[in-house]
């Protein structure tokens, strides 16, 4: 157990459709990361908040937003959804905003039909 | 072409065995190393890391990096049926104020007694 928890587990919508995922990171991180594994693309970046700011931005799509709260739990909004936004949405946190190891937590298995 | 090449594999080997598992990367801004282990359905777990070129042993882990050529591999000694998972190898770039991983494809290993 990494210490990062993830909910829901598993989420079935339909197309067009809109979707919160959450994460709770370990204990005393500040960084909270978002990544998609799908399987032509692999595991990619989604997007970096450090300390309720953002701090990078990957292969987000306009469609997709995340937020990190003051409690420092982050939420990834993904909206208008398609059948190829199906995929494992992972979330990971780590102590600082760079080179600390990132913790990743269990997943939310996203399928659109 | 992807900035970390790996071989999707998979790859499968006797209990015992030696398993080599690489990655290549075409971006000389990476300056950190990572190996992830991914259990099916799980999130990755850390097993290796490392900063520039090198070895690094833990266990019957062993991580190379060389810069020169873009080469990152990990050495699995007496491998068990309990390695079977993918193995994702990920890099970070050195001197940014943010944590994006990038990853391989991953290799799925399989171990069987």
């Amino acid at each position: 157990d990494s210490g990062v928890t993830q909910t829901p587990k598993h989420l079935i919508t339909a197309t067009g459709q809109r979707v919160t995922l959450r994460c709770s990171p370990r204990s005393g991180d500040l960084s909270v990361y978002w990544y998609q594994q799908s399987l032509d693309q692999g595991l990619q970046f989604l997007i970096q908040y450090y300390n309720g700011e953002e701090r990078a931005k990957g292969n987000i799509l306009e469609r997709f937003s995340a937020q990190q709260f003051p409690d420092l739990h982050s939420e990834l909004n993904l909206s208008s959804l398609e059948l190829g936004d199906s995929a494992l949405y992972f979330c990971a946190s780590s102590v600082g905003r760079r080179t600390d190891t990132q913790y990743f937590g269990p997943g939310t298995r996203l399928t659109v039909l | 072409q992807k900035e970390v090449e790996q071989d999707p594999g998979p790859l499968s080997v006797p209990e015992g065995a030696i398993v080599s598992l690489n990655c290549t990367y075409s971006n000389s801004a990476f300056q950190y190393f990572m190996w992830y282990r991914q259990y099916s359905r799980k999130g990755p777990e850390l097993l290796m890391y490392t900063y520039s070129s090198g070895n690094k042993e833990d266990g019957r882990f062993t991580a190379q990096v060389d810069k020169s050529s873009k080469y990152i591999s990990l050495f699995i000694r007496d491998s068990q049926p309990s390695d079977s998972a993918t193995y994702l190898c990920a890099t970070l770039e050195g001197g940014t104020s943010y944590g994006k991983l990038t990853f391989g494809q991953g290799t799925i290993l399989t171990v069987h007694p």
